[in-house]
């Protein structure tokens, strides 16, 4: 089956430490993004990478850095300089690189600090 | 003014009803409209998307959408309590897509 899985589903973050969250993703989608959901909030854009091995920061990309070395992969390292990580983090992908083309998400990963 | 409104809710409609989930939005120069459906702690599930002005309908999902009043609607006929959930509006561009907070539907049996 063709789909977007994120793992783990749950992540526990101790203070000052680095934790990446994986994005894989096989129905050959040249867009990735990374999105961060909050309570109350729409989602917001971290990052995105329309082509492998480039990608570009979306609104909140400070205390993030991502990776594109493979089509199929898309992983989220959230560093210690990101002071308030406790998000539903969301993986999605779409066929080409714009902004008006269908988004189709993953399951999420919930980030949790100890 | 918020790029994407959506009332937070809840709306809550009886079982078999017409639901109506309504999103403004800003940018003129938007050019494409998703609806998804999120349920309570899973990602979003898309619904719908639209284009062009007027209604697209998808079983008992209808898009609407009127760019000159900036608004684009979702109707849910026939609801089912497995309709419950939060319905996001979501608006794309040229830089970027928006996302709207939400709105919370509560379908009652």
């Amino acid at each position: 089956d063709g789909g977007i899985t994120q793992s783990p589903k749950y992540l526990f973050r101790k203070e000052g430490q680095n934790v990446t969250l994986s994005c894989e993703q096989n129905l050959n989608h040249d867009a990735m993004y990374w999105y961060r959901q909050d309570p109350g909030q729409g989602l917001r854009l971290i990052y995105y990478s329309q082509i492998v091995n480039d990608f570009q920061k979306g609104d909140i990309a400070e205390g993030y850095s991502v990776s594109r070395e493979k089509k199929e992969s898309f992983p989220l390292t959230v560093t210690s300089a990101q002071k308030n990580p406790t998000a539903f983090y969301l993986c999605a992908s779409s066929i080409g690189g714009h902004f008006q083309e269908t988004q189709y998400f993953g399951p999420g990963t919930r980030l949790l600090v100890l | 003014q918020k790029e994407v409104e959506q009332n937070s809710g809840p709306l809550s409609v009886p079982e078999g009803a017409i639901a109506s989930l309504n999103c403004t939005y800003s940018d003129r120069g938007s050019q494409s409209f998703f609806w998804y459906r999120q349920y309570s702690g899973k990602s979003p599930e898309l619904i719908m998307f639209i284009y062009s002005n007027g209604d697209k309908e998808d079983g008992r999902f209808t898009a609407q959408l009127n760019k000159a009043s900036q608004y684009v609607s979702l109707l849910i006929r026939d609801s089912q309590p497995s309709d419950s959930a939060t319905y996001l509006c979501a608006v794309g561009g040229y830089q970027k897509v928006t996302f709207g907070t939400g709105t919370k539907l509560q379908v009652i049996p």
